[in-house]
């Protein structure tokens, strides 16, 4: 089975704190995406990663960046968090013989006071 | 750009009944994929059926099949004799086929299952 996992579950930062989120999958996919998950909105499309190195922005990629070194790894990263900031992070992971179906972490609760 | 709307935010069913869960959604492509992924609470998301545009058969997997009605960009998830297991927040996605590499999720419908 594909497993995405997120270094942590929950993370409490403050306000201008640089921030790492780091996803990593153990299925060779090609694809990795990051998504912030809000009530009343859905998950909405941060950054996504089509190969090591690449990158393209989603719909809400201000105040993020993004880094894919290793096929396995794609981090999320705030440059200076700010309480717009809190949400629930997902990161998720598709390719191989089922590349119709994106596999999902658990997420990561970031609060940002 | 393509948007996906769940008009429910909250459903609730007894436990063994039947409810469908509605989708609509917008889109100028004719051919792409839909989805219903479930998050139990404080588990992790999972896909539960996908419809591709081009296939008119409606899609089944065990309690779980899908109505497609492409005219009226609308596809609904029925869940039949519902269990307990099934509570969950539901999301609808749309995914377009040339080469497009994201999904567009919809609000989220959150099902409660009474006992």
């Amino acid at each position: 089975d594909v497993k995405v996992t997120q270094s942590s579950r929950y993370l409490v930062k403050r306000t201008g704190e640089k921030v790492f989120l780091e996803c990593v999958q153990d299925m060779d996919h090609e694809n990795m995406f990051w998504y912030r998950q809000d009530p009343g909105l859905g998950l909405r499309l941060i950054y996504f990663s089509y190969d090591v190195k690449m990158k393209e922005k989603g719909d809400i990629p201000e105040g993020y960046s993004v880094s894919r070194e290793k096929k396995e790894r794609f981090s999320l990263i705030l440059e200076s968090a700010s309480t717009n900031q809190t949400s629930m992070y997902l990161c998720a992971s598709r390719g191989g013989t089922r590349d119709n179906e994106q596999f999902f972490g658990p997420g990561t609760r970031l609060t940002v006071l | 750009a393509q948007t996906v709307t769940q008009s429910q935010p909250e459903m609730s069913v007894q436990e063994a009944e039947t409810v469908t869960l509605s989708c609509t959604y917008d889109t100028s492509e004719s051919d792409y994929y839909l989805f219903w992924y479930k998050q139990p609470p404080s588990r992790q998301m999972i896909l539960v059926i996908r419809q591709e545009a081009y296939k008119q058969q409606n899609a089944t997997e065990n309690r779980f099949s899908v109505n497609f009605q492409k005219a009226a960009k609308s596809f609904s998830l029925k869940i039949s004799d519902s269990q307990l297991g099934d509570a969950a927040m539901y999301f609808c996605a749309y995914r377009g086929s040339r080469g497009a590499q994201k999904l567009v999720f919809g609000q989220g419908t959150r099902l409660t299952i009474n006992p």
